[in-house]
């Protein structure tokens, strides 16, 4: 299996624009999670996916932040409009189970607003 | 809420020599897992231990759960350079898994 693929894995945007960050899912697995990770935060929960419907988005910071995973096999996290202080790595995983299995994850979007 | 909380201490050591991370948590869970980061990587799942499981092996790591101290260690024997990585344990339980901040190693060649 190919795992969780992110794209893409560096972007530099300026503050105001519109980010779009890409994930596929490892096949089979009926959960996706967003994650940020920052020096200061550590790795934070944004929101999770169970079998395409959202399922607990408390941790999306603001309303700048929406997700949407129209099928199985695709997802998106969007910032719209972009502020510096947005700049992490975003991270995405998927796994069989939420809590009680190994999470997949993919290496990851370096976000930097500028 | 849980949390896995690492002993914040970051590590040097040098190769060859035994890592020894700890994690303590403050709910009940059902299990704990630990995640191995190498720099600009994803996180990577090393190992999973059931609350009902006292120590569990794979490879070269080791770890043990004390559900009444609410803690557990990740023991990495005879390190090695790849080892380098950042290592984080998370939680399980209602449904929620919760990742703490991390723990930096560094081995020596």
């Amino acid at each position: 299996d190919a795992g969780v693929i992110q794209s893409p894995r560096h972007e530099v945007t300026e503050m105001g624009q519109e980010v779009t960050l890409r994930c596929k899912p490892i096949s089979g697995h009926d959960y996706l999670f967003w994650y940020r990770q920052t020096m200061m935060r550590g790795l934070e929960l944004l929101i999770y996916f169970n079998n395409n419907v959202p399922i607990d988005d408390s941790g999306m910071p603001e309303d700048r932040f929406s997700a949407k995973m129209p099928n199985a096999s695709f997802s998106t996290l969007k910032i719209q409009p972009s502020e510096p202080r947005d700049s992490a790595v975003y991270f995405c995983a998927s796994s069989p189970s939420y809590s009680n299995q190994p999470q997949h994850f993919g290496d990851g979007t370096r976000l930097s607003i500028l | 809420s849980q949390q896995g909380e690492e002993d914040p201490q970051a590590l040097s050591i040098q190769e060859g020599e035994n890592a020894t991370m700890n994690c303590s948590y403050k709910t009940s869970i059902n299990n704990l897992q630990w995640y191995r980061q190498n720099s600009g990587r994803g996180l990577v799942h090393l190992i999973l231990i059931r609350s009902n499981e006292r120590e569990k092996h794979s490879g070269r790591l080791r770890v043990t759960l004390d559900t009444s101290k609410k803690s557990s260690s990740l023991l990495i024997t005879a390190s090695r350079a790849a080892d380098t990585a950042s290592y984080f344990c998370a939680t399980g339980g209602n449904n929620r898994l919760a990742f703490g901040k991390g723990n930096q190693v560094v081995v020596i060649p």
